[in-house]
Parts: C-alpha cells; sequence; structure tokens
C-alpha cells in the first residue's frame, strides 16, 4: 500500500517552454502533497506544500509564478515549471501524505528534468 | 548553522564491517526524528523513526540524545547492499507549519 507515482520519470525540454510533472497517489486519499527539488550532492529542498482544494504553501525564495502548483484532487497534483532554463535542471520529487502528519509521507519515484 | 547537519564521507568499509553515522539538529523544538536512505537517482526510503529509548531494526540501531540534539545510526555487519547515502532527517516547526527538514546525507560503499 501507499504508492506514489510521478510522471514522467524524465523530460529533456528546450529553455524557454513550460513542463508539466504529475504526482498521483494510488491507493490512498492524499490530504497533502509535498514537492521537493533536490540538486546533485545536495540535500532535499521542500518546495511547495498543498493541500487538496487550495492554494499551495510555498517556501522562501520558491518562486510561485514559475512552479504553478495545482491539487485538483485527493489523489493528483502537479507541478508545472514554467519558462524553464538550464538552472531549473533537478531532480524533482514529490510525497503525499493520507493525514496531516508531516512524519508520514510516501515519496514518488522522482522526475528528472534537463533544460538544454 | 545548518539545521540538521552530517558529516557527507563518504565512508568506504569492507563487507562485515560495523559503522556509524552522525547528525545534529539546531532546533530544540524539533519533534520527530528519521533516517532515510537515498539510492543513486531514486527518491528516498524511510529506514526507520528514531525514539528517545533508541530502537533496533535487524542490522540497524538508532539513537537520540535530545540534551545534545544528536541523532545516530549504527550498521553492523555491513552488506555490499547497504552501499547508498543515508539522509537525517527531522521533524521542524517552520513558520506556521511543521516540515521535514533534511540533511545533506552520508555517503556509505561497503566494499567486498
Amino acid at each position: 500500500g501507499a504508492v506514489v507515482s510521478q510522471h514522467p520519470s524524465w523530460v529533456i525540454c528546450k529553455s524557454g517552454t513550460s513542463v508539466k510533472i504529475e504526482c498521483r497517489s494510488l491507493d490512498f486519499q492524499a490530504t497533502t502533497m509535498f514537492w521537493y527539488r533536490q540538486f546533485p550532492k545536495q540535500s532535499l529542498m521542500l518546495m511547495a506544500t498543498s493541500n487538496e482544494g487550495s492554494k499551495a504553501t510555498y517556501e522562501q525564495g520558491v518562486e510561485k509564478d514559475k512552479f504553478l502548483i495545482n491539487h485538483a484532487s485527493l489523489t493528483l497534483s502537479t507541478l508545472t515549471v514554467t519558462s524553464a532554463h538550464p538552472e531549473d535542471s533537478s531532480f524533482y520529487i514529490c510525497s503525499a501524505t493520507p493525514g496531516t502528519s508531516v512524519s508520514e509521507q510516501y515519496f514518488g519515484p522522482g522526475t528528472r528534468l534537463t533544460v538544454t | 548553522r545548518k539545521e540538521v547537519e552530517q558529516d557527507p564521507g563518504p565512508f568506504n568499509v569492507p563487507e562485515g564491517a560495523t559503522v556509524a553515522f552522525n547528525c545534529t539538529y539546531s532546533n530544540s523544538a524539533s519533534q520527530s526524528f528519521f533516517w532515510y536512505r537515498q539510492d543513486c537517482r531514486k527518491e528516498p526510503k524511510l529506514l526507520m523513526s528514531v525514539y528517545s529509548s533508541g530502537n533496533e531494526d535487524g542490522r540497524f540501531t538508532a539513537q537520540l540524545n535530545r540534551a545534545s540534539q544528536y541523532i545516530s545510526l549504527l550498521i553492523r555487519d555491513s552488506k555490499l547492499s547497504d552501499s547508498a547515502t543515508y539522509l537525517c532527517v527531522v521533524n521542524m516547526k517552520g513558520g506556521n507549519n511543521r516540515k521535514l527538514i533534511w540533511g545533506l546525507g552520508t555517503s556509505l560503499a561497503v566494499n567486498p
């Protein structure tokens, strides 16, 4: 149980284009989903927390107009990287929790984004 | 000072060795503590939670010292499959919300 999927698993896009990443909880309803970013040899950094039906809460330094998060249902959240630049190239990982505890997070397999 | 600090390593040990990782955290109000394992280019996976009384899961033992704000992970009888990065994670309050704060990770390579 508690499986989270992400799509795509990897994507290469040109600078200036937008990329959408999907995060789905397959066998539970996710009250809250989290989006992380991890650069090579760096720790996971929380980008934003999204609750179904409400606006995402972004961490300091994360541009909400550049990283659009939509959590339209209890099983799906999307992250859209708008006007991507090479410095946005990173490993993006989502996680989901069935309740309100941040300690119980189930992670997706991640999406590797390369912007050329 | 970083919120969660770990020695990045790498630790290179032979099979069968015992290895210990340390982690310190800055926020004394932190509530929950975890060790995650992350393989190269993969998502992190929960290895074990860390309890105040210390806890053991097979070859893995975790310890927490709240007074010193220090967490440890001990791996006994290392296997080749233990090679990975071990992440120290703390549930900490940030602003109005609680969130997981991740250490940089300690890299372990177990050699035959």
